[in-house]
């Protein structure tokens, strides 16, 4: 089956702490692609980034950085010196056939 | 930046009445999907569009649903007879070259059962 685990409900930092946000995923397929979304507080769906299964490089975007480790099946994201603005939900996603399947997403509070 | 454009922002219905929501997806692309998000829950996939013709759907996706490509531009999700369990924020997304390279999704339309 798949399936997407985010453990992690809610987590509170202050600002310009890092933090780690935590996806495991499971699937049978070989093929395979990894999403993460931002949902900020005005509702809509914002895409972070795409990472195939052949590509396990990890990638750096700013303060957002990704870990994927095939080996663990974990697609975690971290955000350096985090601020007030990347307070949001964030969704990791699976891709499978024609549909995303999605985690429960992490509700991330930054405190000023 | 090109953008998928959803109406209305907030539609809100009376239990058992007809309800068309709106998409307008990205001119260029090809894929196009309906998810929904129940207030507070997990993104959920309904159903996927490509070549004039539904590619998959959910379990959610009864014979309540409909979906419909009026005039290559719009995208329609039609729910024939609302209950209050559907409620919900539904998303429209279109995609260029199919599902593995990612989905740009519409800002939602908040549908209100009452």
């Amino acid at each position: 089956a798949q399936k997407v685990t985010q453990a992690q409900t809610e987590i509170s930092v202050v600002e310009k702490e890092d933090v780690t946000l935590d996806c495991v995923y499971e699937t049978r397929d070989t093929t395979y692609y990894l999403f993460w979304y931002k949902q900020p507080p005005s509702g809509e769906l914002v895409f972070l980034i795409r990472r195939n299964s052949f590509d396990e490089q990890n990638e750096i975007s700013g303060r957002y950085s990704w870990n994927f480790q095939k080996s663990t099946s974990s697609f975690n994201f971290t955000i350096t010196a985090s601020q007030v603005v990347d307070s949001a939900v964030y969704f990791c996603a699976l891709n499978s056939n024609y549909q995303l399947i999605w985690g429960a997403g992490t509700k991330l509070i930054i405190k000023p | 930046e090109p953008e998928v454009t959803q109406t209305p922002s907030h539609q809100v219905t009376q239990m058992g009445q007809e309800v068309i929501l709106r998409c307008v997806p990205i001119s260029n692309h090809l894929y196009f999907y309906w998810y929904r998000q129940i207030l507070g829950q997990k993104v959920e996939f309904l159903v996927s569009f490509y070549n004039n013709e539904i590619s998959e759907k959910s379990e959610i996706f009864d014979d309540q649903f409909s979906v419909e490509r009026p005039d290559g531009s719009n995208f329609t999700l039609k729910i024939r007879s609302t209950k209050l369990e559907d409620s919900a924020m539904y998303f429209c997304a279109s995609s260029e070259r199919g599902p593995n390279y990612g989905y740009t999704f519409g800002s939602g339309t908040r549908l209100t059962v009452v």
